[in-house]
């Protein structure tokens, strides 16, 4: 079946700890998105990357950090700069540009312990 | 940038009942998108409907790009029409697509 999927499901981070949600895709999307909600809230865009070995900062950057070395994988690190990391964390992907339809994997749920 | 806004936040409807949802948009757009997400906060694509009409089943989607706003209707609704509905937006000039905050439906039996 293709897909997103992510993992894990729930993630505990103990401050000043790094953590890393995965994201993987066999869509064959170009595109992938790094998204994080908030209780009663929209999405916001963290990062992008529209190809492989190149991503771009979305609104709400700070305190994190995603690398894209292979096309079906885009990673994000919550660092410890992160002061109010807890979390609904969504990857997405697209065949293309934003100007495309996005495809979303189940969700990563982040708590700070 | 773009400002999206969505209207009703919450919406509590009987089995069986027929519902709107809007969507206002503060600037042109080339991409215009629905999503449905379940109570297990799972996102589903709708509608991927920056102008016009598009229908799927029991779910209709109707962009009118020259005034802004984008509807969603639900016809006949289902228990498993609940959760939360998601309009995003992204002009030329955006790098992002930009989502309203939702409406909350719930559909009793």
């Amino acid at each position: 079946d293709g897909g997103i999927t992510q993992s894990p499901k729930y993630l505990f981070r103990k401050e000043g700890q790094n953590v890393t949600l995965s994201c993987e895709q066999n869509l064959n999307h170009d595109a992938m998105y790094w998204y994080r909600q908030d209780p009663g809230q929209g999405l916001r865009l963290i990062y992008y990357s529209q190809i492989v070995n190149d991503f771009q900062k979305g609104d709400i950057a700070e305190g994190y950090s995603v690398s894209r070395e292979k096309k079906e994988s885009f990673p994000l690190t919550v660092t410890s700069a992160q002061k109010n990391p807890t979390a609904f964390y969504l990857c997405a992907s697209s065949t293309g540009t934003l100007q495309q339809t996005q495809y979303f994997g189940p969700g990563t749920r982040l708590l700070v312990l | 940038g773009i400002q999206v806004e969505q209207s009703p936040p919450d919406l509590i409807l009987q089995e069986g009942a027929n519902s709107t949802l809007r969507c206002n948009f503060s600037d042109s757009v080339n991409n215009l998108q629905w999503f449905h997400q379940n109570p297990w906060g799972q996102l589903i694509n709708l509608f991927y409907i920056p102008s016009g009409t598009k229908q799927n089943g029991r779910l209709s989607a109707t962009t009118v790009a020259t005034e802004r706003y984008s509807l969603l209707y639900i016809s006949s609704s289902q228990t498993t029409d609940s959760g939360v509905y998601f309009c995003a937006a992204a002009n030329q000039a955006g790098t992002a697509l930009i989502f309203g905050k939702g409406t909350t439906l719930s559909v009793s039996s």
